[in-house]
This record gives structure tokens, sequence and C-alpha cells, in this order.
């Protein structure tokens, strides 16, 4: 079983609506990333923050923005989305954040934007 | 060209079959390489990670030469179970972290 949870499962907004997503890792690792990932494609990194700071912004628009309250938590807000941004959006996280590690996958929240 | 590329796939192979998948990838500074597995509507999950000297876990070989910037990914006496997708993932340090689009398996009775 996956140690990285992500709430909600589902998600079904409208484009004014503002929502969070959030995941949760108990694992004492220090980096966790959000992706997003279309059906039938692969997962795109869109932010990374290790040791609670923002290492990696994918160029991601402004309507996606990324917290990390403390170790263990990563939200990401939402605000005005588009259709085009419904997709499974993954965490995830790993140890100390460097090229080895290995990124363990929380099971996903999938967004509806209507 | 993509930085991780797969083979297209799908692949379609009966219980019991040997299937080999194959993964390139273009920056010769990519440091770490693993293969994911995921199966549809899931997350992906760690199948293997790959080094220089290869290795085995169980049923399943995973190779990698850097000097051909090649990986690959070797299944014994395939399972109905092995059914899924399977991610090729490169990273090159400082966080970047990319998969290939992923092959499809199934595996039939």
């Amino acid at each position: 079983d996956t140690e990285v949870t992500q709430t909600p499962k589902h998600l079904v907004m409208g484009m004014t609506n503002k929502k969070s997503l959030k995941c949760e890792q108990h694992m004492g690792h220090r980096a966790m990333y959000w992706y997003k990932q279309k059906a039938k494609k692969p997962p795109e990194l869109m932010f990374v923050y290790s040791y609670e700071k923002l290492s990696i912004n994918e160029s991601v628009p402004s309507r996606f923005s990324p917290e990390c309250p403390n170790s263990s938590l990563l939200n990401l807000h939402l605000h005005a989305l588009q259709p085009e941004d419904s997709a499974l959006y993954l965490c995830a996280s790993s140890q100390a954040g460097d090229h080895t590690d290995t990124q363990y996958f929380g099971p996903g929240t999938r967004l509806t934007v209507l | 060209r993509k930085e991780v590329e797969q083979d297209p796939g799908p692949f379609n192979v009966p219980e019991g079959a040997t299937v080999a998948f194959n993964c390139t990838y273009s920056n010769s500074a990519s440091q770490s390489f693993f293969w994911y597995r995921q199966d549809c509507r899931k997350e992906p999950k760690l199948l293997m990670s790959v080094y220089s000297s290869g290795n085995e876990d169980g049923r399943f070989t995973a190779q990698l030469n850097r000097a051909s910037q090649y990986i690959s990914l070797l299944i014994r006496d395939s399972k109905l179970s092995d059914s899924a997708t399977y991610l090729c993932v490169v990273s090159r340090g400082g966080f970047k972290t990319i998969f290939g689009a992923g092959t499809r398996l199934f595996v039939k009775a």
C-alpha cells in the first residue's frame, strides 16, 4: 500500500471555482513533487519542493499554486482552471531529493474541469 | 527528439513468454534510471532501479548501457498480472525526472 495519500480522489469543478488538492506522506521524505498526467500520456513534472522550499516550477501557469506547509504536507491550490486542465494529478515524495532517490507516488486526484 | 524514448508497443504476449522493453535517453548527464509500472487509472509504482552492473529481481532483469545511452527490461515467464504500462524514468539530478511515454504490455492466457 502507498504511504503517500492524496485527497480528494475525484474532484469536479467549474472554471470559476477555487479548490485545493492535498498530499501527505509520513515516510520522513524531504522532497515532494506534483505531476500532471493526461490520459495515455506519461506524468509531467509540475513542481518540486525540497526541504519545504520550492525548487522547481516547470513554467506552470499561475492558476496552479503550490504550497508546502511542512515537510509532510503538500497542497496544490487551483483557481480559474480551464477544461484542458482536466487530468490525473499525482503527488510523489522522495527521501533526500537528489537524483538517486526513488519517488513514491500517491494514488492521485482525478480532476475534471467543466 | 524526446529526451526519453521507449518502444511504442503495445506488446501482446502469451502467458509464459519472455518479453523485452527498450528505452533510450538523449542526455548524457543523466544519472539515475528506473522502471516503473502503471496499471490502468492507478499511480506509477517502482518496479526496479537500474544500475550499470545490471540487476535482477525474480523474473525481472534490468540493464543499463551508459555508452549507448540505453536501458532495457526483460520479463521472463510472463503472468497475466504483468499486464500494465511500463515507464522508463531518467533522472539527471536537481530533481529533474523525465518519464518515457510508456510501453503497454498485454499478457493473454
